[in-house]
């Protein structure tokens, strides 16, 4: 099964509400990764969080890791038509693989 | 800001053809790798490369070969192309392997018929 594991698959909120999308995975990581992809687009990086960080933020983005949890959280605060996409998590271990889960599709509806 | 080029945005291909995929980057990165997409299966590794004439195997080798002959350059290469390899391909890269986010390419969505 995939390493990180995105939760809920699908999301749909209106405009300026919060989405939270969650990712669990299995192993010792060096870090997780959140990115977005546009429809029949690459892989965008949002936030790298590193194994011994707690929080981090970037803008509208709030990224938390739990790794008693092995989870973490991407919260996207006041929410814009032009942030839906899909959300994927990717796990990092020292090795350098970067394993990727099957990614949450956010809509915000205008 | 880094740029990941792939050579082709759409390409079609007949069964049993060799196809070559290309990716260029211009950040000098050691790292490349070679990903395929499918719906509800996510992004599953191919190959990838730590450094010149180098390759490695990721989760889904069959089928598939690398070159590297330069460090800006990382081909993937499909021998004998099968309909079941019909898939969107994403070139990424990054300078440290296990600190540095990915930057991707915009893919190559390949139809083998």
């Amino acid at each position: 099964s995939q390493q990180g594991e995105e939760d809920p698959q699908a999301l749909s909120i209106q405009e300026g509400e919060n989405a939270t999308m969650n990712c669990s995975y299995k192993t010792s990581i060096n870090n997780l990764q959140w990115y977005r992809q546009n429809s029949g687009r690459g892989l965008v990086h949002l936030i790298l969080i590193r194994s011994n960080e707690r929080e981090k933020h970037s803008g509208r983005l709030r990224v938390t890791l739990d790794t008693s949890k092995k989870s973490s959280s991407l919260l996207i605060t006041a929410s814009r038509a032009a942030d839906t996409a899909s959300y994927f998590c990717a796990t990092a271990t020292n090795a350098g693989k970067s394993t990727f889960g099957d990614g949450t599709t956010l809509t915000v509806k205008p | 800001d880094v740029k990941v080029t792939q050579s082709s945005r759409y390409l079609v291909k007949r069964t049993g053809e060799k196809v070559f995929l290309e990716c260029v980057q211009d950040m000098d990165h050691e790292n490349m790798f070679w990903y395929r997409q499918d719906p509800g299966l996510g992004l599953r590794l191919i190959y990838f490369s730590y450094d010149v004439k180098m390759k490695e195997k990721g989760d889904i080798p069959e089928g598939y070969s690398v070159s590297r002959e330069k460090k800006e350059r990382f081909s993937l290469i499909l021998e004998s192309a099968s309909t079941n390899q019909t898939s969107m391909y994403l070139c990424a890269s990054n300078q440290d392997r296990s600190r540095s986010p990915l930057h991707f390419g915009n893919g190559t969505r390949l139809t083998v018929t």
